[in-house]
């Protein structure tokens, strides 16, 4: 099936820095990459959708300036969190879906700031 | 009014016996239903997902479609204390499924 990976699994870093998390599709190619956060004990929300080649789509309420998204290619969708803050601490997931499946969801990001 | 909206549980069924899961969705004109499982700290992972009215078997999990009444549920046979973990219901209401709703969850444990 549909694999879809995320890097880095967690990431720990000081109020104020940018952090960067990459998604890829292994073997598929996505045109449309999506943005997940979920918070403790809380259900996925989501952020952006990501599409190749184009901006990305934020939903009501994400700062698309503090959430940076690039879809440069059809196998890679990066979030950068610009000058993070402890609040921003939660677990960002990504996910894809090639022509025949469901949505298939990256092992996640763990990201504390500090 | 939530748009997808779970018992947040915990459900606790025993070793065995039937866990019923449920899921209630606002949006009429939702297309396409899925249940994830999650378990702590990690990603979800697809369980089932449905399209149309009725029943779906895969294996010990039944997932239930009821359109008219804007729920769908999920039973877990023969449950075993690895099927303890957060189920999440997701709803989608794009043809293509790719735009998902979810819910917040329910929490399943079963003990042996």
């Amino acid at each position: 099936g549909a694999v879809v990976s995320q890097h880095p699994s967690w990431v720990i870093c000081k109020s104020g820095t940018s952090v960067k998390i990459e998604c890829r599709s292994l073997d598929f190619q996505a045109t449309t990459m999506f943005w997940y956060r979920q918070f403790p004990k809380q259900s996925l929300m989501l952020m952006a959708t990501s599409n190749e080649g184009s901006k990305a789509t934020y939903e009501q309420g994400v700062e698309k300036d503090k959430f940076l998204i690039n879809h440069a290619s059809l196998t890679l969708s990066t979030l950068t969190v610009t000058s993070a803050h402890p609040e921003d601490s939660s677990f960002y997931i990504c996910s894809a879906r090639d022509s025949n499946s469901p949505l298939h969801f990256g092992n996640g990001t763990r990201l504390t700031v500090t | 009014q939530k748009e997808v909206e779970q018992n947040s549980g915990p459900l606790s069924v025993p070793e065995g016996a039937i866990a019923s899961l449920n899921c209630t969705y606002s949006d009429r004109g939702s297309q396409s239903f899925f249940w994830y499982r999650q378990y702590s700290g990690k990603s979800p992972e697809l369980i089932m997902s449905i399209y149309s009215n009725g029943d779906k078997e895969d294996g010990r999990f039944t997932a239930q479609l009821n359109k008219a009444s804007q729920y769908v549920s999920l039973l877990i046979r023969d449950s075993q204390p690895s099927d303890s973990a957060t189920y999440l219901c997701a709803v989608s209401t794009d043809t293509g499924f790719q735009k998902l709703v979810f819910g917040t969850g329910t929490r399943l444990l079963v003990s042996p």
